[in-house]
Order: structure tokens, then C-alpha cells, then sequence
């Protein structure tokens, strides 16, 4: 099986900081990842994804780095406002099988 | 983006009797759609994958008799709580694939008292 996990729970930071929020992954065979956004009581929400042929892809104020030698992927948050405060997954998937979700990490933005 | 509806938002009903959640895909075809539970402060639990025209598979642990999964259409699935308990109480979220990516409803939370 696959296991995906996140080294911190809570982020906690000020406005218009950048923040950055990591991911571990297990299976060196993923080859999708994505990043996703949960607000409460909310479903997730699509953010931003890379294959496994990357290692940056850039959206708005978001970016995503994925280091496959030591099976890690990162979400970079840029000039961070209140709106971001929300649970953030990743996620990993080898070729067509079922996603699977990393613990999640709480992020909170105080103005 | 693809637009996944989910309906009820949020259902409150007695212990012993059964609920039905729907899930659609509002502007496209979704042969594969997935059913996950979440419990607060926790992660998306995948409990069964949902295909159209056949059987769903579910997950280890899941009980399949209790979670009835029905896929009768290419935009719409339902997932139905069968004589639902306490311990059933939870998030529950549908996705649908479309081409590599997911898109996800929005979400029941099933209350049962």
C-alpha cells in the first residue's frame, strides 16, 4: 500500500508571509500529486498538481516542488492572507489507481 | 473547473433508519466516482470506488451491505447509510474523476441521533 503523511499538523502564520506546507510520500512508483485546499465543512478543493516528470510547477501565488529522490512535496503559499486559513492535503496517485490523502496540515493566517 | 454536486449538505435523522446521498457530475460524464469519509480533524478515508453499470468496490473494512453504493447513470451516484447508528456520524464526500483529475462535492455531514 501508500501512505502519504505531513510533518506538521499546524501552521501558523502572519499575513503576507509566504508559507510552506510539506508532504511525504511512500510509494517511489506515485507519479501524480496533488495539493488540496478544505475549508470547513467544505470538500476539498483543487489547488494545484504535478506529474512526476516535474519537480516545480507555478500557479497563482502558489507553488508546488516535488523532490522524488527523497519522496517529498512541498506547497508554497506566497504573501499569505486570511483567506488561505484552511486544511491543506496532499495527495499521491501511481498511474491510474485511487488517490491517497496525506494527513492534512491546518493552516492559520492572523492578519 | 468540473462541478460536482452533492445533496444533502446536511442530514440529521433517527438511529435505525437509512439516508441517501447524492452525488452528480454537472457538466460532464463520470464513469468512476468515489465515496470517502472523514472524521473531524482527520483525513479523507476512501471507502469505495463507485463504477457505472457495475458493482462498486469497497475497501477493506467497509461493509458493503451498510453502504450501498449505486451507480445507475454517468453523472450520478448515491450512496445510502443503511440503518444508520451514532457511530456512523461523520463527513462524507464524493469525487468524480475526469481524465487524471478528481473534483469533489461538497459534502453531507450525516448526524445521527
Amino acid at each position: 500500500g501508500e501512505s502519504v503523511g505531513l510533518h506538521l499538523p499546524t501552521l501558523s502564520v502572519q499575513e503576507g508571509d509566504n508559507s510552506i506546507i510539506n508532504c511525504a510520500y511512500s510509494n517511489s512508483a506515485s507519479d501524480y500529486f496533488i495539493w488540496y485546499k478544505q475549508e470547513s465543512g467544505k470538500g476539498p478543493q483543487f489547488i494545484i498538481d504535478i506529474r512526476s516528470n516535474m519537480d516545480k510547477r507555478q500557479g497563482q501565488r502558489v507553488t508546488v516542488l516535488l523532490n522524488k529522490t527523497v519522496k517529498h512535496l512541498s506547497l508554497q503559499i506566497a504573501a499569505t492572507q486570511p483567506g488561505d486559513s484552511a486544511v491543506y492535503f496532499c495527495a499521491a496517485r501511481e498511474g491510474y489507481s485511487t488517490l491517497t490523502f496525506g494527513k492534512g496540515t491546518m493552516l492559520l493566517v492572523s492578519p | 473547473g468540473a462541478v460536482v454536486s452533492q445533496h444533502p449538505s446536511r442530514v440529521i435523522c433517527k438511529s435505525g433508519t437509512s439516508v441517501k446521498i447524492e452525488c452528480r457530475s454537472l457538466d460532464f460524464q463520470a464513469t468512476t466516482m468515489f465515496w470517502y469519509r472523514q472524521f473531524p480533524k482527520q483525513s479523507l478515508m476512501l471507502m469505495a470506488t463507485s463504477n457505472e453499470g457495475s458493482k462498486a468496490t469497497y475497501e477493506q473494512g467497509v461493509e458493503k451491505d451498510k453502504f450501498l453504493i449505486n451507480h445507475a447513470s454517468l453523472t450520478l451516484s448515491t450512496l445510502t447509510v443503511t440503518s444508520a447508528h451514532p457511530e456512523d456520524s461523520s463527513f462524507y464526500i464524493c469525487s468524480a474523476r475526469l481524465a487524471a483529475e478528481a473534483f469533489f462535492g461538497q459534502g453531507t455531514r450525516l448526524t445521527v441521533v
